[in-house]
């Protein structure tokens, strides 16, 4: 079946504009992750939509970051007024989510999209 | 930081050794997973073991965890130049309804032919 994509692959933009991400998760996956990964770094863990529930933002590192998750599925992430430092792969991931009876959950993960901020 | 760190930073070998990488944690878990990332792209997750299990096997993969030390290892036997690639231990501390898998750095395995 279908993977998670992302779009768009690459992204390139002006300091100051503002950017929008695409997710589109694995069908029926509850859950959907964002992740941030500069050059060479492990991934830094930015939003968490599980369900109908209240999104966790913790990881969001600035009120320019923001993202929604429209009917469960789709989810956009927006960035507003870009600064160089946001450069980086935007990664989404989607797992079956909380509470389905699996334990804890795999994640899979789209091919992620790449931000140069110039 | 509830981050696991893995060592070592970087790993080369020769096609054909055996691989293992290390990934050491700060507070209990639910469960520990292995992914691999080519090209700075997706990750793929590798194998996944529960906090009440020791040892997990998947084809050429074989994982370990050890809870009283908060560590776990990953090896890859008969290694492979296909098998160059990044590797990441992630930490779930699931908390209340949520699931977060904490990321550590990676390791750089370069499998020479």
């Amino acid at each position: 079946g279908a993977g998670v994509s992302q779009s768009p692959s690459n992204k390139v933009t002006e300091k100051g504009k503002d950017v929008e991400l695409r997710c589109d998760p694995i069908s029926g996956h509850t859950a959907l992750y964002w992740y941030r990964q500069s050059l060479g770094q492990g991934l830094e863990f930015l939003i968490y939509f599980q369900g109908n529930s209240a999104p966790d933002k913790s990881g969001l590192p600035s009120d320019r970051f923001s993202a929604e998750r429209t009917g469960g599925s789709v989810s956009t992430l927006t960035i507003q007024r870009t600064q160089q430092e946001d450069s980086a792969v935007y990664l989404c991931a989607s797992s079956l989510g909380w509470g389905v009876g699996l334990g804890t959950d795999t994640q899979y993960f789209g091919p992620g999209t790449r931000l140069t901020v110039l | 930081s509830q981050q696991g760190e893995e060592d070592p930073q970087a790993l080369s070998i020769q096609e054909g050794e055996n691989a293992t990488m290390n990934c050491s944690y700060k507070t209990s878990i639910n469960n520990l997973q292995w992914y691999r990332q080519n090209s700075g792209r997706g990750l793929v997750h590798l194998i996944l073991i529960r906090s009440n299990e020791r040892e997990k096997h998947s084809g050429r993969l074989r994982v370990t965890l050890d809870t009283s030390k908060k560590s776990s290892s990953l090896l890859i036997t008969a290694s492979r130049a296909a098998d160059t690639a990044s590797y990441f231990c992630a930490t779930d501390f699931r908390m209340a309804a949520n699931s977060k898998l904490t990321f550590g750095k990676g390791i750089t395995l370069s499998v020479r032919p």
